[in-house]
């Protein structure tokens, strides 16, 4: 079947630091993977998307690279802002479904 | 653009009542989705319809009732209402009739069960 994984958190750190929130996932075919992110008290948003092997998806200076051979979507930004804490979820789709993991909450201390 | 609109934002149900969630798009979008948030478990998929008139199940779909009458509307019905049921729930909306693309959010509806 299909499923995500990924690093639990909470995770916390220094503004300007390197971040690196893991994702692995499972999936039947060739699925499309993607990066929501959810500020508090609202809904998620797309952060970045990849359709295909070897793809970078990128956006504010996060990235996320779709690596078939590890299964993985590990998503990075080289310098983080106070801006960026919120919850990232990664996701793929399989048939008409998504499948959401089960989100890392990120708070960056100035 | 309005986007995705859920109401209500909040709600507070006592165990057997029933209620509708609603949920409205703008964007003429055919996918639509009914997740709900509970911490520790990310986004379960409670129901989804790919176009008027087609609704199908997702991983959850126990306890809530779908249709899909129109383009635009979505709501999602709690018939008899559990404490289990309390969460965040969430609707989306995607273009064509695939989940492959982007899905938009609402802003979510907390609903409280006691």
């Amino acid at each position: 079947g299909n499923s995500v994984t990924q690093m639990e958190g909470p995770v916390t750190l220094s503004e300007e630091a390197f971040l690196t929130i893991n994702c692995t996932y499972t999936a039947t075919g060739y699925p499309s993977l993607f990066w929501y992110v959810q500020y508090p008290g609202e809904g998620l948003q797309l952060l970045l998307k990849a359709t295909k092997a070897d793809d970078k998806g990128s956006n504010k200076g996060f990235e996320a690279t779709y690596r078939k051979e590890t299964t993985s979507f590990h998503l990075e930004k080289g310098s983080v802002q106070v801006s960026d804490s919120a919850v990232y979820f990664c996701a793929l789709t399989g048939g008409n479904q998504f499948y959401f993991g089960t989100g890392t909450s990120l708070t960056v201390i100035p | 653009n309005a986007g995705v609109t859920q109401t209500p934002k909040f709600q507070v149900l006592k165990t057997g009542q029933s209620m509708t969630l609603q949920c409205a798009q703008d964007m003429n979008h055919e996918y639509m989705s009914w997740y709900r948030q509970d911490p520790g478990m990310g986004l379960r998929l409670i129901h989804y319809s790919v176009g008027a008139g087609i609704t199908d199940q997702g991983e959850v779909p126990n306890g809530y009732n779908v249709s899909r009458s129109t383009t635009e509307d979505f709501p999602l019905r709690l018939l008899s209402a559990a404490p289990s049921q309390t969460s965040v729930y969430f609707c989306a909306s995607s273009t064509g009739g695939s989940a492959k693309n982007i899905q938009y959010f609402g802003a979510g509806t907390r609903l409280s069960v006691l």
